[in-house]
């Protein structure tokens, strides 16, 4: 699976737009980018994914630049709920028994009143 | 609420015991993924299970072994524990489709400290 860099720490301010920044320039051209996020040690949960096209659902969008080498998460609003550790990973689409996941060190942002 | 459940969700222990780690995966799901993370160690995978059948393995160690049964539960086995064992261990599972993507979900993990 290809590497990717992301920052070590973010802060944003509550109600402002977090922009969270990965690098993956060894992606290959059918590995997805993926984002999960960790709030204090709770079960990291799903964020969004993405092949090149940028995505958007009800918790963030995510940015893929046209050569896919890097991307971004966009919190639109981030609240104070949104403080975690963010983790970006590519990987390929399923084997025909699904395929485990390698998290990097992960962003961890913190959301301040 | 991811649909994973894991029992228990705290265990404390001493050297040289073996424990087990129980994981129910969301209904329907057929992969089983095990991760463990450590303060210096991050998030680690460990092994997959896929209708019963072990397919992936990772950084797991000889002490440690897993299985997946008919209905689909997992068990984590974690033997002659050392003080580094300590750690959060969580269960995953997906659908897994193949040539499609698929999210994994977490349960909430269990806490296992070794004095």
């Amino acid at each position: 699976d290809a590497k990717t860099t992301q920052p070590t720490s973010m802060d944003c301010a509550e109600g402002r737009a977090a922009n969270l920044p990965c690098n993956h320039s060894t992606i290959s051209g059918n590995e997805y980018v993926y984002w999960y996020r960790q709030i204090h040690s709770q079960g990291p949960q799903y964020i969004i994914h993405g092949l090149k096209n940028n995505e958007t659902n009800e918790m963030a969008s995510l940015i893929i630049t046209e050569d896919r080498k890097s991307s971004t998460l966009i919190l639109p609003h981030a609240t104070l709920r949104d403080t975690a550790v963010y983790y970006c990973i590519v990987r390929p689409p399923d084997n025909n028994a699904g395929n485990m996941l390698t998290f990097g060190g992960g962003t961890r942002l913190m959301v301040k009143p | 609420d991811s649909g994973v459940t894991q029992t228990p969700k705290h265990l404390i222990t001493a050297t040289g015991q073996r424990v087990t780690l129980r994981c129910s995966p969301r209904s329907g799901d057929l992969s089983v993924y095990w991760y463990q993370q450590s303060l210096d160690q991050g998030l680690q995978f460990l092994i997959q299970y896929y209708n019963g059948e072990e397919r992936a393995k990772g950084n797991i160690l000889e002490r440690f072994s897993a299985q997946q049964f008919p209905d689909l539960h997992s068990e984590l086995n974690l033997s002659s524990l050392e003080l580094g064992d300590s750690a959060l261990y969580f269960c995953a599972s997906s659908v897994a489709s193949r040539g499609r993507i698929s999210e994994q979900f977490f349960g909430p993990g269990t806490r296992l400290t070794v004095l």
